[in-house]
Order: structure tokens, then C-alpha cells, then sequence
């Protein structure tokens, strides 16, 4: 069965330091890739997709996530997190238009 | 920018009412989705159209959801009779895709906090 796994439900970080949010994907063939993020009382913003093509990808708010072929693996990364960066972040992948999405990692920002 | 506009933002009522959500589109997107997020099952797609057409509703409990795109600009999503157990945040998303499933990004509304007491 197609899944989408974040083995980490929160992360802790403090200000200024990096982050990175782990996401693997299941599925027969390689599906189309994204981060979302939701803070509180919001629906998810799309932060970045992967398609094909350069396997790092930009997104906005200074996110940039990694597609790694061979651990089936679309991690998230930050160099420098603000405060504001606390939410939940979400993983997804589809391979038509059905989004199936991982569970979710909380990040907490420690000033 | 753009936006999937939901309404009501809350709805506190009693089980056994009838619960209409409502959902705008960004317009001139053709493919319109219904999730559902609780703590204990994260996000659940529940049903999509495309085109107006449903095209998928195994997600939702047939016996009392039902969903409907009366036109392009609204979806709706209703509950009757409602129980406590269909408490949680349901979202609407839109997006575009064709019979090739051309896959673009889905955008979300700020989602339907929904208590049922």
C-alpha cells in the first residue's frame, strides 16, 4: 500500500539553528513530492514540490527539501529557523490526485 | 493571492442535526477536495470531484456524509444525522488536473472546526 511516513511527531529547535524534518515515501513508483506547513486554526500552505528534474528543490520561507531516489526519502530543511517557523509541517506524495500524507511533525522553536 | 474560502470557520451544534459546510474554490480550478483532521487520524481525504464530477468518495461513511458541487464556485459537504464522533476540522482544497492526471498542487482553506456536543 501507497504511505507517506514522518518518524518524528515533534521537533524541538531553537532559534537560529538548523532544521530538518524527515519524510519517506512508499510507493511502486516515484510519486510527486510535497511539504506543507498549517499553524494553528490555518489550512496547510504548500511549501514546496518535487516533480522531476534537480533533486533539491526551493520553496518559500527559506525551505529547501532534498529528493533521494535511493531511500525514497523528501527531507525538509532550514538553515536558520525563526520562531515563526513553529507549526506543523506535513509530507505528502500522489502519484494521480489523490494526497496521501504523513502524520506530521510538530516543531517547537526555543528562543 | 487567491483563496479556498470556507464557511462556517466553527459550528458547535447537538447530535442528531444536520451540518452543511461550504466551500468556495479558487476559480478556474477544476478538482475540488473534502479532508477531515482529527488528533488520532491525521488528515483523511473523504471525497473529490473534478469537473463537478465526484470522482472518489471511499473515504466517506456513506450512510450519513454526502457531497455535491452544485456549481463551480461551491462544494458542499453535509452530515445527517451528525454524532460526536464526526467532530474534527474538515478542509476543503482545490487544484487543477486533467484525465492525464497532471498533477498540480492542492490549495487549502482555512477548514470548518466542527464540534458535535
Amino acid at each position: 500500500a501507497q504511505s507517506v511516513t514522518q518518524p518524528d511527531i515533534h521537533i524541538t529547535v531553537s532559534e537560529g539553528a538548523s532544521l530538518e524534518l524527515r519524510c519517506n515515501y512508499s510507493y511502486g513508483a516515484t510519486p510527486y513530492l510535497f511539504w506543507y506547513v498549517q499553524s494553528p486554526g490555518q489550512g496547510l500552505q504548500l511549501l514546496l514540490k518535487y516533480f522531476s528534474g534537480d533533486t533539491l528543490v526551493q520553496g518559500i520561507k527559506g525551505f529547501e527539501a532534498e529528493f533521494k531516489r535511493s531511500q525514497s526519502s523528501f527531507n525538509l530543511r532550514k538553515p536558520s529557523v525563526h520562531w515563526s517557523d513553529a507549526a506543523e509541517y506535513f509530507c505528502a506524495a500522489t502519484t494521480g490526485n489523490k494526497l496521501t500524507f504523513g502524520g506530521g511533525t510538530r516543531v517547537l522553536v526555543k528562543p | 493571492d487567491a483563496r479556498v474560502t470556507q464557511t462556517p470557520r466553527h459550528k458547535v451544534t447537538e447530535m442528531g442535526q444536520e451540518v452543511t459546510m461550504r466551500c468556495q474554490p479558487i476559480l478556474g480550478h477544476n478538482t475540488v477536495f473534502w479532508y477531515r483532521q482529527t488528533m488520532m487520524q491525521g488528515l483523511e481525504l473523504l471525497a473529490y470531484f473534478r469537473n463537478r464530477a465526484p470522482l472518489d468518495d471511499s473515504g466517506m461513511p456513506k450512510d450519513r456524509f454526502s457531497a455535491e458541487m452544485p456549481d463551480a464556485t461551491l462544494a458542499t459537504l453535509k452530515i445527517q444525522p451528525s454524532e460526536p464522533r464526526d467532530s474534527a476540522v474538515y478542509f476543503c482544497a482545490s487544484g487543477n488536473s486533467g484525465q492525464g492526471a497532471v498533477v498540480q498542487p492542492q490549495h487549502f482553506g482555512d477548514g470548518t472546526r466542527l464540534s458535535i456536543l
